[in-house]
Parts: C-alpha cells; structure tokens; sequence
C-alpha cells in the first residue's frame, strides 16, 4: 500500500537557518498539505496546496514559510529564518479529492536551538 | 474560530470492553468527519471517515454522526491493549479551496489487560 514519505526524520538546527523539510505525497493524490503539532499540543494545519498554488493558508504560516513542489512528486515546506517556537513536528499530508480522507507522512521533528 | 473540542482522557477500558469518545465542533457547515489514531511520537493514522448523519461501522470502530447536535462519537468494540493511543477528532470545514482538517486535543485511551 502506498505511504506518504517524508525526510529527514529529525532536523536539528540553529536558530535563524534555513531548513528544507520534504515530503514524498502517494502518486494519485492531488491535494497536499503541511501541518504541524508542537509538543503536547494540538495538531494544528499551516497550508494547503493544489494545481502548484496555495490554496489557503493559517495564520502561523507567515512570510518565512514557503511550500513548493518543484518536480511533480516532492513536496516541501521551507522555513527562512527559523525560531525557538518553529520546534514541532512537522506532518505532510495528502488526499485524493477536496473533502476526501487525508493521509499523514511519519513527520520531520524539527529542533531548533 | 472554529473548534473542536474532546475529552482529554485519559479513559480507562478493560480489555474486551467498549470504549466511547466524543467530540463537538463549532461549525455548523462542516462537511467530513476523521477519526485519527496517534500513538506517542508518531504521525496521525486514518482509521475512520463520514460523511452523513447516522453510523458508520468499520471492523471493531463504529463512527456516529449527529450533525444537528454538531457531535461526532467512536466505539472501539472489544478493546485491544495495542488500541491504546491518542484518538483525534478531525473536522474538514465548508468546502472552500483550502480543504483544511480542524483537529481536536485528542482523547488517551488506555486498555488494561
């Protein structure tokens, strides 16, 4: 059965670099998405991404993220300049139709010290 | 803000027996319903969907929707130890271009041998 991959497992960074995490969607799928849950927290959704735009985006995903599927099967999300509280995992996602079900990536746990 | 609100749990069951969750929302036109099961350190893992009101049964996981009381519900009928986990209520909203889940806090359930 096809799963949605996502690398690295675990990024360790300092505060203020870049970090690149990406995401391998299942191939049919057709709507992706990036969500993130800090630690005992809700997961919380950050962008969604359809026909290589952005569909809609929360509040957290400000200027300093940026998503991107720059060869027709990777995924990623970037993160500029990254802060203490950008600290979560983060959970790549994919589904076939609109409000069809989403199914989640094993997620990057993203450190930033 | 649209919310999703659950018990945090955690909810004890014997082993073998029933367990019941519970989850509200606030939006009025939300469209689908998820069920997610998240074990500690892992990514959310799909185990339910509906999409109208009434019962929806899967294996041992029955789905309950009542979209008049803005209430969804999971039975796990005879209930495993590897069942213990983090449950969360996912609720996709109007379908607008974003497509995005609400997820609720999550209720625990521990079954005890």
């Amino acid at each position: 059965e096809p799963e949605v991959t996502q690398t690295p497992s675990h990024q360790v960074t300092q505060m203020g670099q870049e970090v690149i995490l990406r995401c391998v969607p299942i191939s049919n799928h057709l709507y992706f998405y990036w969500y993130r849950q800090i630690l005992g927290q809700k997961v919380e959704f950050l962008v969604s991404f359809y026909n290589n735009e952005i569909s809609e985006k929360s509040e957290i995903f400000d200027d300093q993220f940026s998503v991107e599927r720059p060869d027709g099967s990777n995924f990623t999300l970037k993160i500029r300049s990254t802060k203490l509280e950008d600290s979560a995992m983060y959970f790549c996602a994919g589904s076939r139709d609109r409000a069809y079900e989403q199914y989640f990536g094993p997620g990057t746990r993203l450190t930033v010290t | 803000q649209k919310e999703v609100e659950q018990n945090s749990g955690p909810l004890s069951v014997p082993e073998g027996a029933i367990a019941s969750l519970n989850c509200t929302y606030s939006d009025r036109g939300s469209q689908s319903f998820f069920w997610y099961r998240q074990y500690s350190g892992k990514s959310p893992e799909l185990i339910m969907s509906i999409y109208s009101n009434g019962d929806k049964e899967d294996g041992r996981f029955t789905a309950q929707l009542n979209k008049a009381s803005q209430y969804v519900s999971l039975l796990i009928r005879d209930s495993q130890p590897s069942d213990s986990a983090t449950y969360l209520c996912a609720v996709n909203g109007k379908q607008a271009a974003g497509n995005k889940l609400t997820f609720g806090g999550g209720t625990r359930v521990l079954v005890k041998p």
